[in-house]
Parts: structure tokens; sequence; C-alpha cells
């Protein structure tokens, strides 16, 4: 069973660049839609993109200019990274993936980490 | 970008009650290619990441169970639970997924016991 899970710094300064890792394991990064999904303590969540297994991306446009999703299939691994942080980014930051049923669903979750910008 | 609504914020329904979540989106996420909606449902727990309980507007996830039912009309969605239950108190979020423009997701509502 595939599991997801999130890594990366906790604390950020403001200005900074917010890097996160998410690990797959129990199978293949090499298919479906994998996508990076926010929410602000006691606020909805925010899609903030996605990356197709080929590599193309979608961004949330509130955030294109500073947003970046890779992929790297040698490490069953996908990033996210944000530049030039406010304390607005502050958030749990959870990784997802779709499904054969639905290539852009987010079926599989992390259990999420949250990333604070503070100085 | 395509904005979702959801109606209401919240609601407190009894035990065993019908609960519906209404969700409507500013423009058209049908597919005509495949007549697919591209819309989905979740539900988050406290503490919790997201679930996935219904994708394409109406089909439900496996190990979903059958009291959660999703319909559409158009722009118009709708989650409905048909016999709410102690463990369905959450937050349901729909979802658009359209292919080639920016995801959404709307403002999500707070299903309570009455």
């Amino acid at each position: 069973q595939v599991q997801l899970q999130e890594s990366g710094p906790g604390l950020v300064k403001p200005s900074e660049t917010l890097s996160l890792t998410c690990t797959v394991s129990g199978g293949s990064i090499s298919s479906y839609y994998w996508n990076w999904i926010r929410q602000p303590p006691g606020k909805g969540l925010e899609w903030v993109g996605s990356i197709y297994y080929s590599g193309s991306t979608n961004y949330n446009p509130s955030l294109k200019s500073r947003v970046s999703i890779s992929i790297g299939t040698s490490k069953n691994q996908f990033s996210l990274k944000l530049s030039s942080v406010t304390a607005a980014d502050t958030a749990v930051y959870y990784c997802a993936r779709g499904s054969a049923a639905c290539y852009e669903c987010s079926v599989t979750w992390g259990q999420g980490t949250m990333v604070t910008v503070s100085s | 970008d395509i904005v979702m609504t959801q109606s209401p914020d919240s609601l407190a329904v009894s035990l065993g009650e019908r609960a519906t979540i209404n969700c409507k989106s500013s423009q058209s996420v049908l597919n005509s290619s495949n007549n697919k909606n591209y819309l989905g449902w979740y539900q988050q727990k406290p503490g919790q990441p997201p679930k996935l309980l219904i994708y394409w507007a109406s089909t439900r996830e496996s190990g979903v169970p059958d009291r959660f039912s999703g319909s559409a009309s158009g722009t118009d969605f709708t989650l409905t639970i048909s016999s709410l239950q102690a463990e369905d108190v959450a937050v349901y979020y729909c979802q658009q997924y359209y292919p080639g423009l920016p995801w959404t997701f709307g403002q999500g509502t707070k299903v309570e016991i009455k």
C-alpha cells in the first residue's frame, strides 16, 4: 500500500525559500498526478500545485511566481520549493497523489508537516 | 480561475437525518470529451489529512459508506449524507480539478450534530 511522507524544516525565516520533500513508499512515482496542498492554522485547504509523472506542472496562480514542484523518479520523491516566504505561508503542507480511477484526485495523503515562517 | 462556492458554511443535523452540502463552480467543470465533471468531495476530521469521498462528482471512492452520495446539475454540485452518523462530524470540501486550469477548493462546510 502506497504511503507518502513529507519532510523538511519546520521553521523558515521570512524572505527565505521553503523546501519540502514528499517520499513515496510502497509504490512507484511513475504514474498519476502528485499534489501539494496547504492549510493555514484554523483555515481551509489551498491547492498549491501539481506535477504529472511526466514532469508537466500546474500551479496556483496566486503562488505561481514563487512556487516550483519537481519530481525525482530515481529517488521516488517529489519536491516543493516556495520562495520569498512570509507569515502568510505558515501552514500545514500536505503531499498527495491520484489513483488509477482518478489521476487528478488526491486519494492518498501524507500526514502533513507544519511549516512556520518566523524570524 | 474557477471559483468554488460552498453553502452553507456550517450546518447542524440530528443523528440519522439527512445532511446536504452544496458547491457551485463559477464555470463548467464538465469535460465534453468524456462527459465527466472534474469535481471531488473531501472529508476532513480534526488533526487528520483530508479523505477523498467522491470523485467525478458522483463516484464513491472505495470503502466510503453508501450513505455518502454526490450529484451534479450544470455547475451545481451536491454532497448528501443520507443518515448522519456521529463519525461524520467533520469539515467537507469540494474541489475542481479540471485539466489545464488551476485547481481550486471550496471554502469548506462544517457539519455538526444537532
